[in-house]
């Protein structure tokens, strides 16, 4: 049970491309949605959170313009890197919960974003 | 604020051996702990969530404890495995700017040698 599928797992694009990433919860209704970012032998920096039918709540030091977050359904949360520059190639990863802060994180397989 | 350490960085241990990975967090006032295991190239796989009433919870040949007092959780792994290998992280509640969020430390990479 609870599992996060995250789609896709590997991108590639050229720069000024807008791209977007999928993030669902297939076997669970997820209240609450974050999407983190890792660089490369780093730990995970939460870049937001957010909450079905709401707006995200950003992380300091995260554009809003620029790391666009919808959470539409309670099991479908996408995130969209505008206009990517290669500064933006990472490691973007996302977690679903179900119920309040006591509740496990649950999380996907991450997606590679590489910018050229 | 919440730090999280964690210690060691890597690990490198033969087969078999029984270990210890270390997480240490400065704000005691949380309401749980999570354990992840995290592969190269992939996300996370959550291993032990620890509540805040709890000392300590079990998985196999794994067993997370709790000491909210002195800030710290321990992850023991028994009989370890090649299959083991990956990185280990620990994650604690924090609130920064009135959002209460999961800080995560930066994980110890563990390789067990056959």
């Amino acid at each position: 049970g609870a599992v996060v599928s995250q789609h896709p797992s590997r991108v590639i694009c050229k720069s000024g491309t807008s791209v977007k990433i999928e993030c669902r919860s297939l076997d669970f209704q997820a209240t609450t949605m974050f999407w983190y970012r890792q660089f490369p032998k780093k730990s995970l920096m939460l870049m937001a959170t957010s909450n079905e039918g709401s707006k995200a709540t950003y992380e300091q030091g995260v554009e809003k313009d620029k790391f666009l977050i919808n959470h539409a359904s309670l099991t479908l949360s996408t995130l969209t890197v505008t206009s990517a520059h290669p500064e933006d190639s990472s490691f973007y990863i996302c977690s679903a919960r179900v119920g309040g802060t006591d509740q496990p994180q649950h999380f996907g397989d991450g997606t590679r974003l590489s910018i050229l | 604020k919440q730090e999280v350490t964690q210690i060691p960085a890597a690990l490198s241990v033969p087969e078999g051996e029984n270990l210890v990975l270390n997480c240490s967090f400065t704000d005691s006032a949380i309401y749980n702990l999570q354990w992840f295991r995290q592969d190269p190239g992939k996300g996370l796989t959550s291993l032990l969530l620890i509540q805040s009433s709890q000392r300590e919870q079990t998985s196999g040949r794994l067993n997370a404890s709790l000491d909210k007092s002195s800030g710290r959780s321990t992850l023991y792994i028994a009989a370890s495995q090649p299959g083991d290998s990956a990185t280990y992280l620990c994650a604690a509640p924090g609130t920064t700017s009135g959002t209460y969020k999961y800080i995560f430390g930066t994980g110890t990479r563990l390789k067990v040698l056959a």
